[in-house]
Order: structure tokens, then C-alpha cells, then sequence
């Protein structure tokens, strides 16, 4: 079975430009998880989904970040206008049924200039 | 709130020393403990887990016991080898295991081993 898949891997782009990073989850699993990882920070979870639906997004940063997930096999995160302080690994993680089954994708490493 | 403590890192170990990481946590009701393990490169993936106290989780020769009197749940592994080399992040789970439960993780903690 494929994994959580995540694209792009990797991402440069300018301040002040839009960015969208993607996710497709596990099929057959109900959660998705956004988490964003710096070293100063370490692993921050952003936001969750369950059923397509959000559940908590308290830990999005502010306005510029936001998240979607229109059905079960896609999600996307979007940031607008990015910052040089968005620079980081941001990860998506998808589970069924008990939450330490947290499958986690690859990750997007991005990079604001 | 919840919230997991790690030891800081980085830990340098020889091959075949012996291993501890050191979690604690701080949480309401009774949360399930998880240890997960990021390769180079790689996003997390789960190394083990412990729903209750006194429970030991163990995988690929580490382990963890759920100690509710001190709140901890240390890995430990007996004698380490390169491919451990890794960043190893401890965190709960907020309500028990139930679907969809957002997880807390601890800072992490990175591991390097040297032959």
C-alpha cells in the first residue's frame, strides 16, 4: 500500500508569494493531521481533520494559514502571504481508527526566501 | 495543559552502549504514551507504545514502561547499533486512544551513534 503522500517534497519560493502543499492520505483512514517541525519549535500540530471535517485548528498560526480538505483522499495546506518565518518541514499524517496509528508522509520541506 | 519534557539533546553513543532517553509528561486523566522515531529524511514513524500504567511497550529492542507514579516513560534500549541513529520524539495522547485523538509531542530527541 502506498503511504501518505505529500507533494512537493520541496519548496523555495519568495516572500510574500503563495504556497500550497498538498497531502493524500491513506485511503480507508477517517484523520488527517498537518504538523509543521523547526528546530527552534520542534513538532507543532497545526490542525486536524476527522471525516473531511475540522476539528481543531488552534494551532495554526495565524490568518495566513489555512487548510482544507474538500474529501477523504485530499488535503491541502495554504499559505498566503508566506514569511521567511514559515521557513520549515511540514508534514501531513493520516490514521484510522486509534490515534498512535498515526501514519506520517515524507514531508515538505519549505523554504522562504 | 498536557505536555511531554524530553531530555535535550543530542545523545552520542558508541556502538553497542547502552541507551536511555528520558520522558516525562504532564497530563489529566489517564493519556496513552507513544515513542516515535524520525530517520534522516523520513517523517515519524511509530516505535512503541504503553495504553495503561505499568505497561511495557517494546520494539526492534527498545522498550518503555508507562510509570504513573513518576510520570515517565524513559526509552531504553541494551546495546545500540549506527542505524539507531535517529531523532526520537516522545508524546501522548490526549483522551486515550480514540480515533482521531491529536497527539503531543515532546521536542524530540536526536541520537547519534558512531562503530
Amino acid at each position: 500500500d502506498a503511504g501518505v503522500i505529500q507533494s512537493p517534497r520541496h519548496e523555495v519560493t519568495e516572500m510574500g508569494q503563495e504556497v500550497t502543499l498538498r497531502c493524500k492520505p491513506i485511503s480507508g483512514h477517517n484523520s488527517l493531521f498537518w504538523y509543521r517541525q523547526t528546530m527552534m519549535r520542534g513538532l507543532e500540530l497545526l490542525i486536524y481533520f476527522n471525516n473531511n471535517v475540522p476539528i481543531d485548528d488552534s494551532g495554526m498560526p495565524e490568518d495566513r494559514f489555512s487548510a482544507k480538505m474538500p474529501n477523504a483522499s485530499f488535503s491541502t495546506l495554504k499559505i498566503q502571504p508566506s514569511e521567511p518565518r514559515d521557513s520549515a518541514v511540514y508534514f501531513c499524517a493520516s490514521s484510522r481508527g486509534t490515534a498512535e496509528k498515526q501514519f506520517f508522509g515524507p514531508g515538505t520541506r519549505l523554504t522562504v526566501l | 495543559g498536557n505536555s511531554v519534557t524530553q531530555m535535550e539533546g543530542p545523545v552520542t553513543l558508541s556502538e553497542e552502549a547502552f541507551l536511555t532517553i528520558n520522558c516525562t509528561y504532564t497530563a489529566t486523566g489517564y493519556p496513552s504514551l507513544f515513542w516515535y522515531v524520525q530517520y534522516p529524511g523520513e517523517g515519524l514513524q511509530l516505535l512503541l507504545k504503553a495504553t495503561k500504567a505499568d505497561d511495557k511497550g517494546s520494539n526492534k529492542g527498545f522498550e518503555a514502561t508507562y510509570r504513573k507514579e513518576t510520570t515517565s516513560f524513559h526509552l531504553e534500549k541494551g546495546s545500540v547499533q549506527v542505524s539507531d541513529s535517529a531523532v526520537y520524539f516522545c508524546a501522548l495522547s490526549e483522551n486515550g486512544s480514540q480515533a482521531g485523538t491529536a497527539l503531543i509531542f515532546g521536542k524530540g530527541t536526536t541520537l547519534s551513534v558512531s562503530s
